[in-house]
């Protein structure tokens, strides 16, 4: 079973759309993130969730709202998509005791056309 | 907040050779050091950490150094194999009253093994 599972693989739209990106953890653990990954492969963290609460917001711009219904799950919603949204973007989950290892998704590439 | 610098970018070497990639740090507070590879198509996977108390740990072929005084740690392959190839990133993890232990990463450096 894939621990770390995101949906979908791929998304293509049109500028100006909502669309939403899942993702969901069958680890048991209680912090989830989401990073984005530019076309030069750099990496970056743009929220996490510890317990239903946000614990970071980078500056990421207000149409990015992360939404999470239980811990095992932390859902991305972008509305009014821009050019410049088009990446990959990954899940990835903590635990809360053991370590500090994070764990990724197979990632999500968003294409806004 | 904490800064992490990666080089090099590319890097070819001849299959059994050994590969080196370094990275600095910006954050004296940073304690867990993360190297993750990335394949094609894949997210990022955990190859090896280092936790601020330890200078050096070793994983077969793969080993990781930390010096904590000129916050720097480096990525040593040996032994390089075709399927090393891919892109590895270096993180440094805040300290963690930051609360969800955020991960900073360098800017990746794409590995090709050369049969």
């Amino acid at each position: 079973d894939t621990a770390v599972s995101q949906t979908p693989k791929y998304l293509v739209t049109q500028m100006g759309n909502d669309k939403s990106i899942k993702c969901e953890q069958n680890l048991g653990h209680d912090t989830m993130y989401w990073y984005k990954q530019d076309s030069k492969k750099f990496l970056k963290i743009m929220f996490s969730y510890n317990n239903k609460e946000l614990i970071i917001n980078e500056t990421v711009p207000n149409r990015f709202s992360p939404k999470s219904p239980d811990k095992a799950h932390l859902n991305l919603h972008i509305n009014s998509l821009e050019l410049g949204d088009s990446a990959v973007y990954f899940c990835a989950s903590r635990p809360a005791q053991g370590g500090n290892e994070q764990f990724f998704g197979p990632g999500t590439r968003l294409t806004v056309l | 907040g904490e800064n992490v610098e990666q080089h090099p970018s590319t890097l070819s070497v001849q299959e059994g050779d050994s590969a080196v990639i370094k990275c600095t740090y910006s954050d004296s507070a940073s304690n867990y050091f993360p190297w993750y590879k990335q394949e094609l198509g894949k997210g990022p996977q955990l190859i090896i950490d280092i936790r601020s108390n330890v200078g050096e740990k070793k994983d077969q072929r793969i080993a990781v150094t930390l010096n904590k005084t000129a916050k720097h740690f480096s990525l040593h392959i040996t032994e390089t194999q075709p399927e090393d190839s891919a892109v590895y990133f270096c993180a440094a993890s805040g300290h963690p009253g930051a609360g969800s232990y955020q991960l900073t990463f360098g800017k990746g450096t794409k590995l090709s093994v050369i049969p």
